[in-house]
This record gives structure tokens, sequence and C-alpha cells, in this order.
């Protein structure tokens, strides 16, 4: 049973638009959401992350929503870049219950088109 | 560069085959996790170490072994391999207050 669902598999968007991508939770217990970025023949690399007690979170060009009572959070990106190219992994975790280790989502690969 | 060393990059080998995966985590982590991402896979979490200590385990099978030395630098072993162990393997550290896990470049274990 997957805990940490990323529907979309890919997601095209052209350069300078809003890309977003989104993540679904069924783990009541997750109180800490992560988004990782990779890029091929590489580790995933840490990109933004948000505590269940907020319901948003920003860092330059990314944003991280969280709406705990839909289990489900979603990455802004904008504007997009072709650099911003690669596959999106949502991950989360229980601090709250001592647990650290991530359940991740099986990714979203980004293309962003010049 | 996110600090954490894995090596090998490349592992090829037999099935029923034994390999040690190694990982040196970022200076001043203490905790350290293992996680393997199969064709088609999101990243399955094996297991945590902190300063040398098992800390939590996932889903790991009992064919596979880790440990934390006191150089806190860790070992994945994987022994009697079967072809559906091929995957990448991919080591993360961080302070255990934390949630930020900083991975590294993984080895990409073939089992043929």
């Amino acid at each position: 049973d997957q805990q940490v669902k990323q529907n979309s598999p890919s997601l095209s968007v052209q350069e300078g638009r809003i890309s977003i991508l989104n993540c679904d939770y069924t783990n009541s217990m997750f109180d800490y959401f992560l988004w990782y970025k990779k890029y091929p023949a590489e580790g995933p690399t840490f990109l933004i992350s948000i505590s269940s007690i907020k319901d948003k979170n920003e860092d330059g060009r990314f944003t991280v929503f969280l709406n705990k009572s839909a289990k489900h959070l979603s990455l802004h990106i904008v504007p997009s870049q072709p650099g911003d190219s690669a596959v999106y992994f949502c991950a989360a975790s229980a601090r709250g219950a001592g647990s650290y280790q991530l359940t991740f989502g099986k990714g979203t690969k980004l293309s962003v088109i010049p | 560069d996110s600090g954490v060393t894995q090596t090998p990059k490349h592992l090829i080998t037999a099935t029923g085959q034994r390999v040690t995966l190694r990982c040196s985590p970022r200076s001043g982590d203490l905790s350290v996790y293992w996680y393997q991402q199969s064709l088609d896979q999101g990243l399955q979490f094996l297991i945590q170490y902190y300063n040398g200590e098992e800390r939590a385990k996932g889903n790991i099978l009992e064919r596979f072994s880790a440990q934390q030395f006191p150089d806190l630098h860790s070992e994945l072993n994987l022994s009697s391999l079967e072809l559906g162990d091929s995957a990448l393997y991919f080591c993360a550290s961080s302070v255990l207050a934390g949630v930020e896990q900083f991975f590294g470049p993984g080895t990409r274990l073939t089992v043929l």
C-alpha cells in the first residue's frame, strides 16, 4: 500500500511558466514533508520542506503548499527554467512518532521546454 | 556535492554472490540511512543507524545487513544475491534532530 502517491509520472511545462507538482498521502502520522529533485546518475537533492503546523513554505522560486485536511501537498516552481528538468520526489516522515525514515512517492519527471 | 560519498559507483556480480556497499556520511552527521530504488519504484527505506546503533528498520530482506563503524562510515552487505536485487542503492545522512537527509550519488548494483 503506497502511503505517498505522485499520480503524474510526467509533466511538461513551457519555460517561464509555472510548474505544479502534486503529491497525496494516506498516513495521518506524517507530520513533515519534503521535496527532492533528482538528475540522472545522481542522488536526490533536498529542495524544500514543510512541517504539518504550516500550510505554506517558500524558498526563492519554490513554494510548497500543504492541505492537511485533504492530505495533499504541491510544489510550485515559478518561473520554470530548463535546468529544473529532473525527477521530483515527494517524501514524508512521522517525526512526532520518533520516526525519521522517509517514505517516498514514485516521482514526477518534469520537462521544461525552452 | 552533498558531502556523502558512496563506493563503488557500479557493481556487477552474479546470482548467489555477496557484495558490500560503502557509505561515508557528511562531516558531523551521526545518522546514516540506506534506501533501495528498483526499476519503476520510488526509494524504499531499508535501515537507519545512529552513532553506531541500529535505529529503524524498513523493508530490508534477511539476506541484507548493515552496520555503522566508530568512524561513522556504514556498510550495507547483500548476500545470496538474486536477479531482483539489481537496483540503485542510496545512502543518506543527517543529524538526528533534523529530517533533511542528504543523499550520496548511489551504487548501481547489477546481478546477472
